[in-house]
């Protein structure tokens, strides 16, 4: 079966401009997740969604990140304005919807390498 | 707030030589534990998962890992690396209540042919 597809796989901007990555996860898989990944650092949860609805946004810095799942499949990321702070890669990660509290193995995208200069 | 420490952030080893990557974390209740890797190019994948039962559990490609449950630990082990596991390497834990992965930092390994 086909992977998570994220794209743009680079992109660089300089601060304070805007940039957004698209992410189509495995088919069938109603979770999707984003999440943030500082060189020399693990990845860390931006955002949770349930097909079209947010099931965690905690860690999202909304001042400036925002993301969207309109039609339960692909979802869009975008940070307006960007900070220098914002380089890293951005990874998509699906997995089906949990069953009764169990876990479902989340598979991940090749992610896109953020630059802010 | 659960966390993951990884304390080696970079190994070098020969070939067939044993590994051992430490991961501890930090979270008394119920854990589920993961090791993913991250081969050079290629996506983060699952290597392993503790769930329950025996502590000992077995991953893909000869990996294992022991949980420690008084330790808080959940340590990587393979008897015989290959220059083909040269990689990064995150331990990750699922705690009951957020049901969210947090991630450790990672320990590259690089495997000398």
């Amino acid at each position: 079966e086909a992977g998570v597809a994220q794209s743009p796989r680079y992109k660089i901007i300089e601060k304070r401009q805007s940039v957004a990555f698209w992410c189509n996860p495995i088919s069938g898989h109603a979770t999707l997740y984003w999440y943030q990944q500082i060189l020399g650092q693990g990845p860390k949860l931006l955002i949770q969604f349930q097909n079209n609805g947010v099931v965690d946004d905690s860690q999202l810095p909304k001042d400036r990140f925002s993301a969207e799942r309109l039609k339960g499949v692909d979802s869009t990321l975008k940070i307006q304005p960007a900070k220098l702070e914002d380089s890293a890669v951005y990874l998509c990660a699906s997995s089906h919807a949990p069953t009764s509290g169990l876990y479902n193995e989340q598979f991940f995208g090749p992610g896109t390498r953020l630059t802010v200069l | 707030a659960q966390s993951v420490s990884q304390h080696n952030h970079h190994v070098i080893l020969s070939e067939a030589a044993s590994l051992e990557l430490g991961c501890n974390y930090s979270y008394g209740g119920t854990v589920n534990l993961f090791w993913y890797v991250q081969y050079p190019g290629q996506h983060l994948q699952l290597l392993l998962k503790y769930f329950s039962g025996d502590p000992l559990v077995k991953g893909i490609k000869g990996f294992e890992a022991e949980f420690i449950k008084s330790k808080f630990s959940f340590n990587l082990r393979k008897p015989s690396v290959q220059w083909s596991d040269t990689a990064e390497y995150f331990c990750a834990v699922l705690s009951g209540s957020a049901r969210q992965l947090t991630f450790g930092s990672g320990t590259q390994l690089t495997v000398l042919p």
